[in-house]
């Protein structure tokens, strides 16, 4: 299995501009996590979803961030209009569901790094 | 809702020596508890994990200790070696839960 897979890798974008971050999470996993990491804040849970319906987003800043899951295959990370303080690096992860030896391991993609100038 | 509080934020020692990172957690129902390895530049990995119904588990030169009453949670690596250094992070969810609540992370670094 190829792991978790985020695209682009970078971003480099300027204040105002929209942005989106792509997550495809590990063939069979039905849960999907998004966080942001920054040195101020560490690793932040923005929003969860279970069999691509979104259950907690207590996570998301503000209005300006959106999060969709069309498929289990695809989810996407919108932010619109970006502004400098979303500089961070954006992180997708997958699960399996509750119990058993693998109970909540989390697998984590290679992350998307995101500078607003 | 739940919070994990890690200690300290940054670790030096020497290779060879023990490291020992500490967590607390605020609710009670937390009961698995899992500690990630982030290498510089990175992903998050998973390295051990614990459930509440277990005090203590090893894998190797890792361990991880359980206190349920007092609510805390400790990694421990034996005999440091250089690919040791990385950001440590613990976490805990609450039973039926997939959310991980995560700790702020320690750096740990192994000096040659």
């Amino acid at each position: 299995d190829a792991g978790v897979i985020q695209s682009p890798r970078h971003e480099v974008t300027e204040m105002g501009q929209e942005v989106t971050l792509r997550c495809k999470p590990i063939s069979g996993h039905d849960y999907l996590f998004w966080y942001r990491q920054t040195m101020m804040r560490g690793l932040e849970l923005l929003i969860y979803f279970n069999n691509n319906v979104p259950i907690d987003d207590s996570g998301m800043p503000e209005d300006r961030f959106s999060a969709k899951m069309p498929n289990a295959s695809f989810s996407t990370l919108k932010i619109q209009p970006s502004e400098p303080r979303d500089s961070a690096v954006y992180f997708c992860a997958s699960s399996l569901p509750a119990g058993g030896p693998s109970r909540s391991t989390q697998y984590f993609g290679p992350g998307t790094r995101l500078t607003v100038l | 809702g739940e919070n994990v509080e890690q200690h300290p934020s940054t670790l030096s020692v020497q290779e060879g020596d023990s490291a020992v990172i500490k967590c607390t957690y605020s609710d009670s129902a937390s009961n698995y508890f899992p500690w990630y390895k982030q290498e510089l530049g990175k992903r998050p990995q998973l390295i051990i994990d614990i459930r509440s119904n277990v005090g203590e588990k090893k894998d190797q030169r890792i361990a991880v200790t359980l206190n349920k009453t007092a609510k805390h949670f400790s990694l421990h690596i034996t005999e440091t070696q250089p690919e040791d250094s990385a950001v440590y992070f613990c976490a805990a969810s609450m039973r039926g839960a997939q959310k991980l609540v995560f700790g702020q992370g320690t750096r740990l670094t192994i000096n040659p």
